[in-house]
C-alpha cells in the first residue's frame, strides 16, 4: 500500500539553529513531492516541489532549503531558523499515474 | 483577488443538519480536491473530482467546470464532521508539477 511518512511530530527548536525535516513514501516510485507550510492562523503555502532525484523548485524565497537525494525521500532544511519559520509543515506526494494527494500527519515546529 | 474563494469561512450546525461549502476558482484546472484538516493539523484527501459528482457515505462533491465552481455537501452532520474543510484546485500541469491552490479554508463546528 502507498503510504507517507513524515517525522518529527512536534519540535521546538530556538533561533538560530539547524532544522532537518523528513519525509519518506513507500508504495509508490518516481512521485512528486510537496513541502507545504501553513503558519498560524492561515492557509497551506507550497513551499518546495520535487520532480525527481536532485530536482527542486522553490515557490517562495526563504530561509529554507529542500532536497531530494533518493526518490523516495525528501528533506526540509534550515541552516538557521528564524522566528517566522514557525508552522505546521506537511509533505504530500501524487503519483505520476494521477489520483489525489496523499498528506504526511505534518511536523509542527516553534521556533523560540 | 484570490485565485480561489470560499464561503463560508466559519459555519456551525447542530447534529443532523444539511452542510454545503462552497468554492470558486479563477484558474484553469485539471481537478479539484476537497480535504479535511482535523484540530491536530493533520490532513486527509476527501475527493479529487475533475467533473460531476462524487459521493462518499454522507459526504458528496460536486463540480462545474464551466462555472468555476465546486460545493461540498455534509448530510445528517454530526459533531465529529468538526474541522476545517479546505477547496484545492489542482492547476493545469505545467512541467508535471500538479500543485495545488489552496483556499483559505472553512470551519465547521457541528454541536450535539
Amino acid at each position: 500500500s502507498q503510504t507517507i511518512h513524515q517525522w518529527p511530530a512536534t519540535l521546538v527548536q530556538p533561533v538560530g539553529s539547524p532544522l532537518s525535516l523528513e519525509c519518506t513514501v513507500e508504495g509508490t516510485s518516481n512521485p512528486n513531492l510537496y513541502w507545504y507550510r501553513q503558519a498560524a492562523g492561515r492557509g497551506l503555502q507550497l513551499l518546495f516541489y520535487s520532480v525527481g532525484i536532485g530536482q527542486i523548485s522553490s515557490e517562495v524565497p526563504q530561509n529554507l532549503s529542500a532536497s531530494r537525494p533518493q526518490d523516495r525521500q525528501f528533506i526540509l532544511s534550515s541552516k538557521k531558523l528564524l522566528l517566522s519559520d514557525s508552522g505546521f509543515y506537511l509533505c504530500a506526494w501524487i503519483s505520476r499515474r494521477g489520483g489525489g494527494y496523499t498528506f504526511g500527519s505534518g511536523t509542527r515546529l516553534t521556533v523560540v | 483577488k484570490n485565485e480561489v474563494e470560499q464561503s463560508p469561512q466559519n459555519l456551525t450546525a447542530q447534529e443532523g443538519e444539511f452542510i454545503t461549502i462552497n468554492c470558486s476558482y479563477s484558474v484553469g484546472i485539471s481537478a479539484l480536491h476537497w480535504l479535511q484538516q482535523h484540530p491536530g493539523g493533520g490532513i486527509v484527501s476527501l475527493f479529487m473530482l475533475s467533473s460531476g459528482k462524487k459521493k462518499h457515505g454522507r459526504l458528496i462533491a460536486t463540480i462545474n467546470i464551466q462555472e468555476k465552481h465546486s460545493s461540498l455537501h455534509i448530510t445528517a452532520s454530526h459533531p465529529r464532521d468538526s474541522a476545517v474543510y479546505i477547496c484545492a484546485p489542482q492547476g493545469v500541469t505545467i512541467y508535471n508539477t500538479d500543485k495545488l491552490i489552496f483556499g483559505t479554508g472553512t470551519r465547521l463546528q457541528v454541536f450535539p
